[in-house]
């Protein structure tokens, strides 16, 4: 069966410090990837998706990057944090087919002070 | 500029009854819905999805209608338990495309 992992849970970083969150998938092969993030008392927005290894498509202009070093492996970086990249931020995984359901990890909760 | 919406953000529910949410979309171009549900601090599970071609979509007690000339899609759950309380979320994808489309949320207690 497929899984998914995401590290750290939570995170507790300064503006202006450096992120990097990571997720990686088992179970499945040349999976899509999905960044998403969820602000407090908002639905889930995508930040970034990848159909594969160095493929990455930006949906929200930000200050956070992503990464696909691996098949299985979905880095989302920033340089510089600032407090409005505080929230909740969830990796998940589709087939290839795409449109159909994306499975999610259990998040990340980033809090930027 | 909210593509699916759920109006409402909460909603109470005694146990074994039913529970109805809701969700609105406006783009037509919208050919897959789904649900998810969300605990907190947790990642959203998939719950159940239904295609444009089909009106209704059941699965044990979870029933998900999609009505396309009011745009509009809703999910059942019959009958209520404890454990349904949670928050669900509604999505839409277009002609195949990556990405999901995400509502706000509608956060469900079901009362014992």
């Amino acid at each position: 069966s497929q899984t998914i992992h995401q590290w750290p849970a939570t995170l507790v970083q300064p503006v202006g410090s450096p992120l990097s969150l990571e997720c990686t998938v088992e179970g499945t092969s040349n999976p899509n990837l999905y960044w998403y993030r969820q602000a407090a008392g908002r639905g889930l927005q995508l930040l970034f998706y990848s159909v594969g290894i160095g493929q990455i498509s930006s949906e929200v202009p930000q200050n956070l990057s992503a990464s696909r070093p691996q098949d299985r492996q979905f880095i989302l970086s920033s340089k510089k944090l600032l407090l409005s990249d505080s929230g909740f931020y969830l990796c998940a995984w589709s087939g290839r087919l795409a449109g159909g359901e994306q499975y999610f990890g259990p998040g990340t909760r980033l809090t930027v002070t | 500029d909210q593509q699916v919406k759920q109006n409402s953000p909460s909603l109470s529910v005694q146990e074994g009854r039913i529970s109805i949410l809701n969700c609105d979309y406006t783009n037509s171009m919208f050919d897959y819905f789904l649900w998810y549900k969300k605990y907190p601090a947790e990642g959203p599970t998939f719950l159940i999805s239904i295609s444009s071609i089909k009106d209704k979509n059941e699965d044990g007690r979870f029933t998900v209608f999609l009505n396309k000339s009011a745009k509009h899609l809703s999910l059942h759950i019959v009958p209520s338990q404890p454990g349904d309380s949670a928050v669900y979320f509604c999505a839409a994808s277009a002609g195949g495309a990556n990405n999901l489309f995400f509502g706000t949320g509608t956060r469900l207690t079901v009362i014992p």
